[in-house]
């Protein structure tokens, strides 16, 4: 079945830095745009940033964009967020989704928690 | 930026009873809103795309409508499973956006 694992998460610094992965499977990985979505502990979904099938266009939230860089390897079906000087307001579960359609985002993985304190 | 405003914001009912959520665009996005169920510790769950197109697996007692500005997820005859958050989305305009979310309670 199509499947989404995020990993990677964990306590880190202010200041400090993250690699987050989604390994995909169940599905032609190369064929999607993808996506990672963050929800703060107790608020809604925030969208964090895109990639297109190759890897050659991205987008990023304003709120992040110069921090976070958003990869992906297709050979090894693995969608990546480098995180990188980190905010206490980065404090969130972040999941990798997928392009679904014109308008949505199917599946999403579990999820993987960053929490970022000193 | 499109900005979605969830109505209301809490939305106690009872098991059998219907549930009426709405969702308003700050500009058209046309037919293209999507609704999310979630639970507490869970991700989001894909119910409605296209604005009233229910997802694989997704009980007949979902449906959305509209397009344009406002939108409406309806549940007809709750069951104890449906009590969650729902959120709306949008990705017709960049950045993509989400409602803040219709917690739907237990009365």
């Amino acid at each position: 079945q199509v499947q989404l694992v995020e990993s990677g998460g964990g306590v880190v610094q202010p200041g400090r830095s993250l690699r987050l992965s989604c390994a995909a499977s169940g599905f032609t990985f190369s064929r999607y745009v993808m996506h990672w979505v963050r929800q703060a502990p107790g608020k809604g979904l925030e969208w964090v940033a895109v990639i297109s099938y190759d890897g050659s266009n991205k987008y990023y939230a304003d709120s992040v964009k110069g921090r976070f860089t958003i990869t992906r390897d297709n050979s090894k079906n693995t969608l990546y967020l480098q995180v990188d000087s980190l905010r206490a307001e980065d404090t969130a579960v972040y999941y990798c989704t997928r392009d679904w359609g014109v308008s949505s985002f199917d599946p999403w993985g579990q999820g993987t928690l960053v929490t970022v304190s000193s | 930026e499109i900005v979605l405003t969830q109505s209301p914001a809490t939305l106690s009912l009872s098991p059998g009873e219907r549930a009426t959520l709405s969702c308003r665009a700050s500009h058209s996005v046309s037919s293209y809103l999507a609704w999310y169920q979630q639970k507490p510790g869970r991700a989001p769950r894909l119910l409605i795309y296209d604005a009233s197109n229910r997802a694989t697996g997704i009980p007949a007692r979902f449906s959305g409508s509209g397009s344009g500005t406002d939108f409406t997820l309806t549940i007809t005859s709750l069951e104890p499973e449906d009590f969650a958050v729902y959120y709306c989305q949008q990705r017709t305009n960049w950045p993509a956006t989400f409602g803040q979310g219709t917690r739907l309670e237990i009365k």
